[in-house]
C-alpha cells in the first residue's frame, strides 16, 4: 500500500515549456486534490476532483489544468510554464470530502527558469 | 468564508520546553472540522488530528494535546517537553461549507538542542 505518489519528484522547465505531474493513489479515495506550496503563503488549493470525469477549480487555478481519466489518478498540467508557478506541488486525496482527512504525497519540487 | 489564521509565524524553543501553537478559525457553519498537519524538513505532509466541531474535548496523543474551544473559535496544539525532532512546520486546516480544505499559513518549530 504505497498511499499517495507523485512523479517526477523534481523538474526544472524553461518559460513556455509544458510538462504533466502525474498523481496516484492506491486507497481507494474518490476525492483527490493538487496544491501549491510558496514561502509564507501555505497551501493553496489548485484544483481538486470528486471522483473519476469530474473536475473543479480552487483557489488558484490560472495556469492549470487537470484530468481524472481514471479514479486512481489525477494529473496536473502546465501548458506554458512561468516563472511565478515555480513552487513545490502537493496532491491529496480524501475518501469525500466532508470532514474527511486528506493524505498527501511527497510532493513535486517545480523551478521553471 | 472560511479563515484559518495562525499567528505566529516562527517559534523557537529549548529542547524540553512546552510549547503552544495556535489556530484561530472562522466559519458560519455549525458543523466542521479541525485538523493538524506537520511537515518535517524532508517535507512530506503528515497528518496529527483530526477533531470535529460537536467533540470538544481535550485531546492527548503522547507528548501532544489539543484544546479545542468553541468559545474563542480556537483549536490550539501544544507539544511538552520538545524535542528536536519536533522541529518543521506545522498546518492547522478547517473543512466546513461542503468546500475543500482550508490551511493556515503554517508556524515553522524550530527545536534548539
Amino acid at each position: 500500500n504505497a498511499g499517495v505518489t507523485q512523479t517526477p519528484k523534481f523538474r526544472v522547465l524553461k518559460t513556455g515549456q509544458s510538462m504533466t505531474l502525474l498523481c496516484a493513489q492506491d486507497m481507494n479515495h474518490e476525492y483527490m486534490y493538487w496544491y501549491r506550496q510558496d514561502p509564507g503563503m501555505g497551501l493553496r488549493l489548485i484544483h481538486y476532483s470528486v471522483g473519476e470525469g469530474t473536475t473543479a477549480k480552487g483557489e488558484v487555478p490560472d495556469g492549470y489544468n487537470v484530468s481524472r481519466l481514471k479514479k486512481q489518478n489525477f494529473l496536473l498540467g502546465l501548458e506554458s510554464a512561468a516563472p511565478s508557478q515555480t513552487s513545490v506541488y502537493f496532491c491529496a486525496s480524501s475518501p469525500t470530502v466532508v470532514g474527511e482527512t486528506q493524505y498527501f504525497g511527497p510532493g513535486t519540487r517545480l523551478l521553471v527558469l | 468564508a472560511q479563515k484559518v489564521t495562525q499567528a505566529q509565524t516562527e517559534i523557537s524553543v529549548v529542547e524540553k520546553e512546552d510549547v503552544t501553537l495556535d489556530c484561530v478559525y472562522e466559519t458560519r457553519d455549525t458543523t466542521y472540522y479541525l485538523f493538524w498537519y506537520k511537515q518535517p524538513p524532508s517535507g512530506e505532509l503528515v497528518f496529527l488530528i483530526r477533531r470535529n466541531s460537536f467533540d470538544e474535548q481535550n485531546e492527548i496523543s503522547g507528548r501532544y494535546s489539543w484544546n479545542f474551544q468553541k468559545s474563542t473559535s480556537s483549536f490550539n496544539f501544544t507539544i511538552t517537553a520538545s524535542q528536536v525532532v519536533d522541529s518543521a512546520v506545522y498546518f492547522c486546516a478547517l473543512y466546513s461549507g461542503n468546500t475543500p480544505l482550508v490551511f493556515g499559513k503554517g508556524t515553522r518549530l524550530s527545536v534548539i538542542a
